[in-house]
């Protein structure tokens, strides 16, 4: 199986705009989870969506919103850019079945904030 | 929330010592997973412990899960340059309305000098 693809893999911002980040899991995956990571502050957990649904969600401002489509493709939108937000965001993917909650995590989109 | 303390931050050792990483979490846990994270790269899954006192093997890699479910380790023996990257600890919550939710701990970064 292919593994999970995230585009585009690197981007560069300025502060005010917004951005939108896909993510495409391993087929057959129905979970997908979001994290942003920084040196300073290590793997944090955005939200995770299931069947469409926005199933948990991190302590991140609502300018961080996501959505997931019926293919289980996903999306995840930043607003009104800040510098803080220059991270690695990791796309993960699960099967969601019982005991199988193991994240498979995309290549990561780097996004610079100027 | 839940918390998951991962210690050391940091850990050099000269090829062939050995290595642990300890990840104590706040609330316990259904179960506990561990990641490696190459320099440039992603997460990669490298096991999940679900049972209260298991303790699982891969090669040199030798992971523990507390009795009470609410810590773990990672052992390596005899490290190789080949085991460099950060390692991060996962946990789950038991249960409630953040089941699903995987906290990650800060990652204790292992440089092995040859």
């Amino acid at each position: 199986k292919a593994g999970v693809t995230q585009t585009p893999r690197y981007l560069i911002k300025t502060r005010g705009q917004q951005v939108t980040l896909s993510c495409s899991p391993i087929s057959g995956h129905r979970s997908v989870s979001w994290y942003q990571q920084t040196p300073g502050q290590g793997l944090q957990f955005l939200f995770e969506y299931f069947s469409e649904t926005q199933r948990n969600k991190g302590n991140f401002p609502g300018r961080f919103s996501g959505r997931q489509f019926s293919n289980s493709r996903s999306e995840m939108n930043v607003s009104t850019l800040e510098l803080g937000d220059s991270a690695l965001y990791l796309c993960a993917s699960s099967p969601r079945q019982r005991g199988g909650d193991t994240q498979y995590f995309g290549p990561g989109t780097r996004l610079t904030v100027l | 929330g839940q918390q998951v303390m991962q210690i050391p931050q940091y850990q050099h050792v000269q090829e062939g010592e050995d290595f642990t990483t300890y990840c104590n979490s706040s609330t316990t846990l259904s179960n506990i997973q561990w990641y490696k994270q190459r320099p440039g790269g992603h997460p990669v899954f490298l096991i999940q412990l679900v049972k209260s006192g298991e303790v699982k093997k891969q090669k040199r890699l030798t992971f523990q899960f507390g009795e009470a479910k609410k810590n773990s380790s990672l052992h390596i023996t005899a490290t190789q340059t080949t085991d460099v990257g950060t390692y991060f600890c996962a946990g789950m919550n038991a249960g409630g309305t953040s089941y699903g939710k995987l906290t990650f701990g800060q990652g204790t970064i292992l440089t092995v000098h040859p």
